[in-house]
Order: structure tokens, then C-alpha cells, then sequence
């Protein structure tokens, strides 16, 4: 298995710019999750789906859209790109919902915004 | 709101002796989980422990183990054996119990060990 796999690792973007976060599990997990990390901060969650066609938004949704038409893929849209939106992204899956069942993480997008 | 604090920005550690990690939470609930997460260099992060809330023995994973008082809503990791491969960020992180939140974690803002050779 390959786990949970993101691309682009690495992203520059200038602002008004949009662009597409990949994101992909090959585990038939049903959960699967954005994150972004801000220096010196933990994850906050961004949108988060329990199953294909069902997404829903976390704490910190605006500028960004989901969609979740298979079980495996879970891109992430920025419509617009700001500066403010500068950060290390992680994609996450699990079974079910993290506080029963572990999360597995991707090893992250880093997106500069200029 | 919940709330997690980690007060330790950076720790340091002799290698193979042992260290502990503060971290405490404020919440109303009463039914949830907590987390350490370890996050090394290489950006990964990395599930160390999680305790449930309802669950008054302390959850332990070989060398890691946890000091979990709800009471004072504190919430320690304690890593013994240390070895050169525990240097990373850790963060300590809360979930509520209800599945209708989603994925919502709240996390502290993370502690930087490094273990010495």
C-alpha cells in the first residue's frame, strides 16, 4: 500500500491564482481530511468528507472547496490564492472518525502564496 | 471553546534517560479524546498515544506512556529509554467525542525536543 499520497510536495503561487491539491489513499478508508499548518501552530481542519459524495466544512473553510466523487481521491481547490493561505497542507484518512480510529497522514504540501 | 496548552516550547533529553511533556486542556465535555502527535523533520506527522477520556487507566505504547488527570485536565506524555529518533515537535491534541464535528482536532502549539547523544 502507498499509504496516503499528496502532490505537488512543493507549490508557488501568485495571488488570484487557483490551483488544485491532490490527494489519495489506497486503504478504503471512508474519512478523509484537509489540514493546514501554520508556523508554530498545530493542524486546523479545513474540510473533511465521511464517504464519497458527503463533504463537509472544518474550522477553517473559506477560500478553499472539496469534492469527493470516489472513495480513494479527495482534491483540494483554492479558488483564489491569498497570501494568507500560505502553509503546509496534509491530507489525512481513517477508517472512521479520528477519535476512534487513527488517522494516517500525507507527507504534506508546502504552498507559497506571493 | 477547548483550548490546549503546552507551556514547554523546546526540551532537551540525555539519550536513554527520561523526559516528560506538559500539556493541559480546558473543555466542558465530558466525553472525549486526547492525543500526542509526534512530528519529525521530516514534516510527517505521526499518532504517539491517544487516551479516551472515559478511561481512568492511563494508555501507554512501549516507551510512551501518559499521566492523564481529568480532574486538573492535564494531559503529560513521558518517554523513557530516550532514543536519538524521539527528536521531533510534539503535539498534544484534543477531540471532541461527538462524530457530527468531524475530524476537529484542537491542538497545542507543540513542544521541540531533542534528544543528546
Amino acid at each position: 500500500n502507498a499509504g496516503v499520497t499528496q502532490t505537488p510536495k512543493f507549490q508557488v503561487l501568485k495571488t488570484g491564482q487557483s490551483m488544485t491539491l491532490q490527494c489519495a489513499q489506497d486503504m478504503n478508508h471512508e474519512y478523509m481530511s484537509w489540514y493546514r499548518q501554520d508556523p508554530g501552530m498545530g493542524l486546523r481542519l479545513i474540510h473533511y468528507s465521511v464517504g464519497a459524495g458527503i463533504t463537509d466544512q472544518g474550522e477553517v473553510p473559506n477560500g478553499y472547496n472539496v469534492s469527493r466523487s470516489t472513495t480513494e481521491d479527495f482534491p483540494l481547490r483554492l479558488l483564489s490564492a491569498a497570501p494568507s493561505q500560505t502553509s503546509v497542507y496534509f491530507c489525512a484518512s481513517s477508517y472512521g472518525p479520528a477519535a476512534a480510529y487513527e488517522q494516517y497522514f500525507g507527507p504534506g504540501t508546502r504552498l507559497t502564496v506571493t | 471553546a477547548q483550548t490546549v496548552t503546552q507551556s514547554q516550547p523546546e526540551m532537551s533529553v540525555q539519550e536513554a534517560e527520561t523526559v516528560t511533556l506538559s500539556c493541559t486542556y480546558d473543555t466542558s465535555e465530558n466525553n472525549y479524546y486526547l492525543f500526542w502527535y509526534k512530528q519529525p523533520p521530516s514534516r510527517q506527522m505521526i499518532l504517539v498515544i491517544r487516551q479516551e477520556a472515559y478511561k481512568q487507566q492511563n494508555a501507554t505504547e512501549n516507551r510512551f506512556s501518559v499521566n492523564f488527570q481529568k480532574a486538573a485536565k492535564s494531559f503529560s506524555l513521558k518517554i523513557s529509554d530516550s532514543q536519538l529518533g524521539d527528536t521531533a515537535m510534539y503535539f498534544c491534541a484534543f477531540m471532541n467525542h461527538h462524530t457530527n464535528t468531524g475530524n476537529q482536532f484542537y491542538f497545542g502549539t507543540g513542544t521541540s525536543l531533542t534528544v543528546i547523544p
